[in-house]
């Protein structure tokens, strides 16, 4: 039962550039979050997805940043005009989720985007 | 506004000796609580979790207390391995956040290094 992939797992982008990344969560699992980690800080929530829904977005910063997660193929978080302050590891993780009761949630490897 | 803390950047400990991380939470409305142990270039592994029902968890060398009116916790590990060496993260959920998102609201982490 292969876990949460990521790809790429790096990522370089010049200023004002798009980038996308992928994630395919664990065999059996439709929630899928995204949280992000700057240098020497914790991971930081930023969305919720369901297939073919948003759940929670309230992390995501308001401009540049979007996610979806379609019924078909992988979740993609994808950033548009990308600064140098979104050089950041980010990580995806996914539960089975039953609303009402904690479900732990497994991480990918993560993408490390560097903008240039 | 940081909801849980680690206020240990580092740790070093002798081989065969017990280490002891710690964590502070402010949010009284967080239920759940688990450690994720996170190896450079990869995503966090869980660990070991506790619900706020419990004032301890053990698994093997793992054992975490969960201190519900000092809002701490700790993970303790007895006898600690070299291979234990990684960084470690504190993580809370909170049941009445974004409905059933559970999403993770994690610590900045501790570096442990075990000396053999």
């Amino acid at each position: 039962n292969a876990g949460v992939m990521q790809n790429p797992r790096h990522l370089v982008r010049r200023r004002g550039q798009e980038a996308r990344l992928r994630c395919s969560p664990m065999k059996g699992h439709s929630h899928v979050y995204w949280y992000r980690q700057l240098p020497e800080e914790g991971l930081k929530f930023m969305v919720y997805l369901q297939k073919e829904n948003i759940i929670d977005e309230s992390g995501m910063p308001k401009e540049r940043f979007s996610a979806e997660f379609p019924k078909e193929g992988p979740s993609i978080l994808r950033i548009q005009q990308v600064v140098r302050g979104d050089s950041a590891a980010y990580f995806c993780a996914s539960s089975p989720g039953t609303s009402g009761t904690y479900n732990e949630q497994f991480f990918g490897p993560g993408t490390r985007l560097t903008v240039l | 506004d940081q909801q849980v803390k680690q206020n240990s950047p580092s740790l070093s400990v002798q081989e065969g000796r017990i280490s002891i991380l710690n964590c502070d939470y402010t949010n009284s409305m967080f239920d759940y609580f688990l450690w994720y142990k996170k190896y450079p270039a990869e995503g966090p592994t869980f660990l070991i979790s506790i619900s706020s029902i419990k004032d301890k968890n053990e698994d093997g060398r793992f054992t975490v207390f969960l201190n519900k009116s000092a809002k701490h916790l700790s993970l303790h590990i007895v006898p600690s391995q070299p291979g234990d060496s990684a960084v470690y993260f504190c993580a809370a959920s909170d049941p009445f956040s974004s409905g059933s998102a559970r999403q993770l609201t994690f610590g900045s982490g501790t570096q442990l290094t075990v000396l053999p």
